[in-house]
């Protein structure tokens, strides 16, 4: 098993630029979130979704769009990169939530 | 919405020394409460668990108990060891979202 699989791990956008990253995971979890990590300010949850076709919004959603087609799948989408989304992105999944969360790598993005 | 507060960081000891970090949390419901953890330049682990009230959480020298009536989830362990210089997180499991406090860094010397 992979587990928790991100790309890319380093990113550099130009401001306005949009971009897509990537989340799989191959444990057949229906859970999936995506959070931020900044200094001082632990992990904040971007979005979070609960099986296919489910996703709903966290703590501080806006300039970020998802979607889950699939039970494996769970991208994270820019769609215009401004300097303040410099961040350390995680994404994670859970088989129900209650049983813990297995992390990703995370995918440093800075934003220029 | 449901939060969690964590003690201020840095915490800094000496090996061998006992280890407390303290967690309390607001939610409605009954959450699940674990505890991560983030060595330098790494992505979170999970350190332990706990599902209900009274419930104690162990793993690695590391444990903590579920205190319904305080709201508390407070991570200790008896003789810390250089190695166990990292991030710890709490976070509470509920409505379908995990939340994370801001963590706490412990630094340990030896």
């Amino acid at each position: 098993n992979a587990g928790v699989t991100q790309t890319p791990k380093f990113q550099v956008l130009k401001t306005g630029q949009s971009m897509t990253l990537q989340c799989a995971q191959d444990m057949n979890h229906e859970y999936m979130s995506w959070y931020r990590q900044d200094p001082g300010m632990g992990l904040r949850l971007i979005h979070y979704s609960v099986g296919a076709g489910i996703t709903d919004q966290g703590e501080v959603p806006n300039g970020y769009n998802v979607s889950r087609s699939t039970t494996e799948d769970f991208p994270l989408r820019l769609l215009s990169a401004a300097p303040s989304q410099t961040s350390v992105y995680f994404c994670a999944s859970s088989y129900s939530g209650r049983d813990g969360y297995t992390f990703g790598s995370g995918t440093r993005l800075t934003v220029v | 919405g449901d939060s969690v507060t964590q003690m201020e960081g840095p915490v800094t000891l000496s090996e061998e020394a006992f280890l407390t970090i303290n967690c309390t949390y607001t939610a409605t419901g009954y959450p699940s409460l674990f505890w991560y953890v983030q060595y330098p330049g790494e992505g979170l682990q999970l350190l332990l668990k706990a599902t209900k009230a009274d419930d104690k959480g162990s793993n690695k020298g590391f444990e903590a108990t579920y205190r319904k009536e305080t709201t508390s989830f407070h991570l200790e362990k008896g003789s810390v060891q250089v190695s166990d210089s990292a991030v710890y997180f709490c976070a509470p499991f509920n409505t379908d979202k995990l939340i994370f406090g801001t963590g706490t860094r412990l630094q340990v010397f030896p």
